[in-house]
């Protein structure tokens, strides 16, 4: 099925360690994003790309790392990971609309990662 | 800066009884606005989304929101609930000049529905 897939679902660190993330989409979408949702605060961007080879940061990049080589691929890297970081994470993606280059933002998300630092 | 604020945490209605989820954002000018759903222990899927023209919007599953520019909100209605439609909803805000296609999210509302 098309969509967007992230694995692994359920993932315990200890503190210190590293981990990818990773996010797949086969919708041939330009735009994806990673976000993290904790409880009362809604979503919160971490980093996003606008197309292969391009990445920028969002609201909360500390500590993460993307990169985008291929259309399909967006692994988001904990560096050190931090009890802090502990959150469901989402990726995201979207097409780009029209010829204005501005995307039509119906996001199509994951069904998350749920990661726990101890 | 731009902001959305979504005023109710909890909201318990009756199986059958209308809804309303209210939603306020702030933006100097006409914003893309959306909702979402999200299940419990599942992604987010778009509901429906304004980006012009008719400020009533239909969506998926029954539900329509309501531009207001005057009262700069996005309520998001249905006319009757069903069970399924306990989950939560977040309300979105996109600004139609940014390039770098960032959406701005409330911090969601969680409807419980009451058999």
């Amino acid at each position: 099925n098309a969509g967007v897939t992230q694995t692994p679902k359920f993932q315990v660190l200890k503190t210190g360690q590293s981990m990818t993330l990773q996010c797949a989409q086969d919708m041939n979408h330009e735009y994806m994003s990673w976000y993290r949702q904790d409880p009362g605060m809604g979503l919160r961007l971490i980093h996003y790309s606008v197309g292969a080879g391009i990445t920028d940061q969002g609201e909360v990049p500390n500590g993460y790392n993307v990169s985008r080589s291929t259309t399909e691929d967006f692994p988001l890297r904990l560096l050190s990971a931090a009890p802090s970081q502990t959150s469901v994470y989402f990726c995201a993606s979207s097409p780009r609309e029209g010829t204005s280059g501005l995307a039509n933002y119906g996001y199509t998300f994951g069904s998350g990662t749920r990661l726990t630092v101890v | 800066a731009q902001s959305v604020t979504q005023p109710d945490i909890h909201i318990t209605v009756s199986e059958g009884a209308s809804l309303e989820l209210r939603c306020n954002y702030s933006y100097g000018a006409t914003p893309y606005l959306f909702w979402y759903v999200q299940s419990p222990g599942q992604g987010l899927q778009l509901l429906l989304k304004y980006f012009s023209g008719d400020t009533l919007v239909q969506g998926i599953k029954g539900f329509e929101a309501e531009f207001k520019r005057s009262q700069s909100s996005f309520n998001l209605r249905k006319p009757s609930v069903h069970w399924s439609d306990a989950a939560e909803y977040f309300c979105a805000v996109g600004a139609p000049m940014d390039s770098n296609y960032q959406l701005i999210w409330g911090a969601g509302t969680k409807l419980i529905i009451k058999p």
